[in-house]
């Protein structure tokens, strides 16, 4: 139990476009997800917290317009990415949190992404 | 406030020798403690956790963690390492509205 997945794995996509990133609960009601970024070797950075229903909440120093945030369902959260730049390119990982383990964060696969 | 601190960013092992990765914590509430696998280019899988029950926490793939309060410390050990366990490991305190990741831990095991 506790799967999330996230679609796509990779994307390649052009300087000036936009990417959105998909995160689903499959076997699970996912009342919060979170969105992180890694860099290479590094560890998880929080970008941003989002409760369905309700508008993201995100960590300081990310740009709420560049990077748009959709919880519309308990099942599914999106990140797109608007007007990609190179320095966007990044490992992006969602998680969700159920309702029952609250302390517990289950995450997905991860989506490479890579602005030419 | 919570934080954590993962001692050695690279730790090399024999195949079949004992794993030490070690996390240590500081919490202002009782923390949740967890212990994350992650595989190149790989999302996170859940080892173990730890929420306040027994302090020997046994998680999947023969790892296995002990919370020590008085150290504030939640080491992974395995007693026996395998050429499957390389990955990176990461350490992680929740005060139940996020998580506070540690920098990680690359584990090479040599064959």
């Amino acid at each position: 139990g506790a799967v999330v997945s996230q679609h796509p794995s990779w994307v390649i996509c052009k300087s000036g476009t936009s990417v959105k990133i998909e995160c689903r609960s499959l076997d699970f009601q996912a009342t919060t997800m979170f969105w992180y970024r890694q860099f290479p070797k590094q560890s998880l950075m929080l970008m941003a917290t989002s409760n369905e229903g309700s508008k993201a909440t995100y960590e300081q120093g990310v740009e709420k317009d560049k990077f748009l945030i959709n919880h519309a369902s308990l099942t599914l959260s999106t990140l797109t990415v608007t007007s990609a730049h190179p320095e966007d390119s990044s490992f992006y990982i969602c998680s969700a949190r159920g309702q029952g383990a609250l302390e517990t964060q289950y995450f997905g696969p991860g989506t490479r992404l890579l602005v030419l | 406030a919570q934080s954590v601190t993962q001692l050695g960013s690279h730790v090399s092992v024999s195949e079949g020798a004992l794993v030490l990765l070690r996390c240590n914590y500081s919490s202002s509430v009782p923390p949740y403690l967890f212990w994350y696998v992650q595989y190149p280019n790989q999302g996170l899988q859940l080892l173990l956790k730890y929420t306040s029950a027994a302090t020997l926490v046994k998680g999947i793939n023969g790892f296995e963690a002990e919370f020590k309060k008085s150290e504030t410390s939640f080491h992974l050990t395995k007693p026996s390492a395998h050429m499957s366990d390389a990955a990176e490991y990461f350490c992680a305190v929740s005060d139940r509205n996020q998580f506070y990741f540690g920098t990680g831990t690359s584990l090479t095991v040599i064959p």
